[in-house]
């Protein structure tokens, strides 16, 4: 069974710039996190998707990032404009809808220099 | 704001102790508790997971969950240098969005 896709792996821009990660979940889970991890923290949610609704984005810094999922299956987080506290590994995870066992991607690291 | 505490460590122990990683929360209402391990580098892996108040085992791993207490850990019999991790704890109210502390540092030395 496949798991969940991430890319890029890595990404290194500078501030004010624009960056898009993508992710492809575990085929048939109806639900996808994106998760922001700064070093030395635990991953601290930023959206989270069943199908291709939003269910809570609460902590996402709207006035920069924006993450959709048009088809209910992958999806797409952006940042515009990147800033230094951005710097981060961004995480997406999926679920079975119903599951709150999350299975995570490799991640993206950014560093916005 | 739900809010989930763990001591950054790092907890070190030697080869074939028993390590001991410990989680508090503060939302009464939690249903639902994970442990998460990660590696350096490496993105979370789920390897234990209790909804009642007690303890569960499986394999060298044991979680314990005293929901009064507000109070979940998890225990490693035996431990190995490859369980070297950050171990995070996960806890969730039922609305299926796990909220993460910020982990435990563990080092197994030979």
């Amino acid at each position: 069974e496949a798991g969940v896709a991430q890319s890029p792996r890595y990404k290194i821009i500078e501030k004010r710039q624009s960056v898009a990660f993508w992710c492809n979940p575990i085929s048939g889970h109806a639900t996808l996190y994106w998760y922001q991890q700064i070093l030395g923290q635990g991953p601290k949610l930023l959206i989270q998707f069943q199908n291709n609704g939003v269910v809570d984005d609460s902590q996402l810094p709207k006035d920069r990032f924006s993450a959709e999922r048009l088809k209910g299956v992958d999806s797409t987080l952006k940042i515009q404009p990147a800033k230094l506290e951005d710097s981060a590994v961004y995480l997406c995870a999926s679920s079975l809808e119903d599951s709150e066992k999350l299975f995570f991607g490799s991640g993206t690291q950014l560093s916005v220099l | 704001q739900k809010e989930v505490e763990q001591n950054s460590g790092p907890l070190s122990v030697p080869e074939g102790a028993i390590a001991s990683l410990n989680c508090t929360y503060s939302d009464r209402g939690s249903q639902s508790f994970f442990w998460y391990r990660q590696y350096s580098g490496k993105s979370p892996e789920l390897i234990m997971f209790i909804y009642s108040n007690g303890d569960k085992e499986d394999g060298r791993f044991t979680a314990q969950l005293n929901k009064a207490s507000q109070y979940v850990s998890l225990l490693i019999r035996d431990s190995q240098p490859s369980d070297s991790a950050t171990y995070l704890c996960a806890v969730s109210g039922g609305s299926y969005i796990p909220t993460f502390g910020r982990g435990t540092s563990l080092i197994v030395h030979p």
